[in-house]
């Protein structure tokens, strides 16, 4: 069975600074798609950005990038110059087909 | 377009009553997700449908737990005789392409349900 795991229960950062979340993973596919959601306090989950791990180059979403280390299968998510409404929870996802297995989550707060 | 909407934003029930949860998804998606997400347990995978078919109902915890989907659209879950380990925040989200491991899942809001 494929694990999400993110050891980071909390973060905090300042606004405009950097904060790296770490995610790893199990899995025996060579090919597969991971995922970044974030769910603020009004509980949608909204994603983030998607790696496909056949793609060498990493994913890049405005001020969101992530780390994908294939062969460490780590998926780490950079968030850039923070934000205030950057503050939610985080989840790393990996579809096992169509269930998509989640992290237990990082809580992200920003401080002005 | 719309995105994916669920009804009721928060339900409390008393202990032992049925309660059912809806969930609209965007227009044009064919898959649609039930996920439930406690403190206990995290974020679980519930049902999925294809259509109005759900093959796979594996994560559904009990017998008392149930879901269907009509007309390809709307799709309602419903607990009987709840419980208090049912409260949860439950989540409903839909695709465009199901089966594919890069199909997005495009989240609703929630409902968050209380059981006293």
């Amino acid at each position: 069975a494929q694990t999400v795991t993110q050891s980071q229960p909390e973060m905090s950062v300042q606004e405009a600074e950097t904060v790296t979340l770490s995610c790893t993973y199990d899995t025996s596919e060579s090919d597969y798609y991971l995922f970044w959601y974030k769910q603020p306090p009004s509980r949608q989950m909204i994603l983030v950005i998607r790696q496909e791990a056949y793609k060498q180059q990493n994913a890049t979403e405005n001020r969101f990038s992530v780390n994908f280390q294939k062969a460490a299968k780590s998926f780490s998510l950079k968030i850039s110059d923070s934000q205030l409404g950057d503050a939610a929870m985080y989840f790393c996802a990996y579809p096992n087909d169509y269930k998509l297995s989640f992290g237990a989550g990082t809580t992200v707060t920003v401080r002005a | 377009g719309a995105g994916v909407s669920q009804s009721p934003s928060n339900k409390v029930t008393e202990k032992g009553k049925d309660v059912e949860l809806r969930c609209d998804p965007i227009s044009g998606h064919t898959a649609l997700y039930w996920y439930r997400q406690s403190l206990g347990q995290g974020l679980e995978f519930l049902i999925y449908f294809q259509g109005n078919s759900a093959p796979d109902k594996s994560g559904l915890p009990s017998d008392r737990f149930s879901a269907e989907r009509t007309g390809g659209s709307v799709s309602t879950l419903t607990i009987q005789r709840t419980q208090q380990e049912d409260s949860a925040v439950y989540l409903c989200a839909s695709s465009l392409n199901p089966g594919g491991q890069g199909d997005t899942q495009y989240f609703g809001p929630g409902t968050r349900l209380t059981v006293l």
